[in-house]
């Protein structure tokens, strides 16, 4: 069966600096990998997907995250910071074995300092 | 249009009542789904629905009772429920049958149970 930690359950960036969300997951084939966003009390959004091709993946919002399977990781990155990007940011894997099924991952909470 | 509804944002019910979750999305997707997602943690699967038949029920208690009347409507029953049952419950869509189709997520129902 498919896994995914987000080894990181809380991280707090300055606002205009980098931003890195790791995301490792167990699956023995290629997987397909998704990265969510949740504002508090809010839905999930998508952010981007990847399934195959180029490793690097755009998403919206600016960000962006690398695909590595010699590592088996799927990291989120943003170069640059903004307040709003304050939320739960979620790691999700799919399975074709599994149908439709996503497995998500714990989760990692965004503070953003002014 | 990439939306799913949810109806009502916000239910409070005590563990005798009978009241109903409704989920609403016209996007033509045969695929929909129940969460349930608890504070600070990530959402879990409760059922799915691949073209208006339950597919996946991951033991899910039965005082809670999926239905899908059409294509465009997923309606959750609750009944007898327990304090333990508050959550937000999310209503995701998406095409079936592969992995990597997107799950588009509503707002949510926040249930408070007492």
């Amino acid at each position: 069966a498919q896994s995914v930690t987000q080894p990181d359950i809380h991280i707090t960036v300055s606002e205009g600096a980098s931003l890195e969300l790791r995301c490792n997951y167990s699956y023995g084939a290629t997987p397909y990998l998704f990265w969510y966003v949740q504002s508090p009390g809010q839905g999930l959004q998508l952010l981007l997907k990847y399934f195959s091709g180029d490793t690097l993946v755009q998403g919206i919002k600016g960000f962006e995250a690398e695909f590595k399977r010699s590592q088996s990781s799927f990291n989120l990155r943003k170069p640059s910071v903004h307040w709003s990007d304050a939320a739960e940011y979620f790691c999700a894997v799919g399975a074709n074995n599994a149908g439709n099924m996503l497995t998500f991952g714990g989760g990692t909470r965004l503070m953003v300092k002014p | 249009d990439t939306e799913v509804t949810q109806t009502p944002k916000h239910l409070v019910m005590g563990m005798t009542n009978k009241k109903s979750l409704k989920c609403e999305q016209h996007m033509g997707h045969r695929a929909m789904y129940w969460y349930k997602q608890k504070a600070k943690k990530p959402p879990e699967l409760m059922f799915v629905y691949s073209y208006e038949k339950l597919s996946i029920n991951e033991s899910v208690p039965s005082r809670f009772s999926p239905e899908c009347p059409n294509s465009s409507l997923l309606n959750l029953h609750l009944h007898a429920l327990q304090p333990e049952d508050s959550a937000l419950y999310l209503c995701a869509s998406s095409r079936p049958g592969l992995a990597l189709e997107t799950q588009y997520f509503g707002p949510g129902t926040r249930l408070l149970v007492l």
